[in-house]
């Protein structure tokens, strides 16, 4: 099991929108329906924003939103806001033998 | 609402066992269907999973940490807690507790613990 790859960084200017993505295996994003994404404010707590690959948890805005195809997963954020500026992880089940959940290596978005 | 909120020691000797609890308030994780688990963020690096427990037994963990860690729960105490043996200069971390919905969704954090090895 290894950990998800993902972009060390992406950028945008406010009002833009941003695209980040989470790549796994089969035995992990590609056959499950477990995606999850977290916005992570350094010193702060993680905050779930996506599961289940696309759904929002109550109080989550619209602008963002996620999505799945194949092995590869993906966070979109809409009119980017300077708040937007933070570390984002995907994170996905792999039970296939063992339970099992990895992170991504996380991605810098900049909001320019 | 939830919370979760991490307590322990912040440096522990190499070779010595990190322990850490996590105290839930807002709920009850005897009458939950969900998971509570650790997660850990070494300086610099990325958020990885240590583990995640059922209520009622069932314990899952990171197969790069399994032969050093246990979780367990203490319902009367509505704590869980986390035991690392061994510990080495690499398992410096924030440590996070959450709540797990069995499939990797953490929907509630703790503000986590610095623990120095």
């Amino acid at each position: 099991q290894s950990a998800l790859a993902q972009p060390r960084s992406v950028s945008g200017s406010p009002g833009q929108s941003v695209t980040i993505s989470c790549t796994g295996t089969s035995g992990d994003v590609g056959g499950y329906n477990y995606v999850s994404w977290y916005q992570h404010h350094p010193g702060k707590a993680p905050k779930l924003l996506i599961s289940e690959v696309y759904k929002r948890p109550s109080g989550v805005p619209d602008r963002f939103s996620g999505s799945k195809s194949g092995n590869r997963a993906s966070l979109t954020i809409t009119g980017l806001q300077a708040e937007d500026e933070a570390d984002y992880y995907c994170c996905s089940y792999g039970g296939s033998d063992i339970f099992f959940v990895a992170f991504g290596g996380g991605t810098k978005l900049t909001v320019l | 609402q939830l919370q979760l909120q991490e307590s322990g020691p912040g440096l522990v000797k190499p070779s010595e066992t990190l322990s850490l609890s996590c105290t839930v308030s807002g709920g009850y994780i005897s009458r939950s269907s969900y998971f509570w688990a650790w997660v850990r963020q070494p300086p610099g690096k990325a958020l990885e999973w240590i583990g995640s427990m059922y209520q009622g037994g069932s314990a899952y963990y990171n197969p790069s940490l399994r032969s050093r860690v246990t979780i367990s729960v203490d319902n009367s105490m509505n704590q869980f807690s986390l035991s690392l043996r061994s510990a080495t200069a690499a398992d410096t971390a924030i440590y996070f507790c959450a709540r797990d919905d069995g499939y990797g969704s953490f929907d509630f954090w703790g503000q986590g613990k610095l623990v120095a090895v």
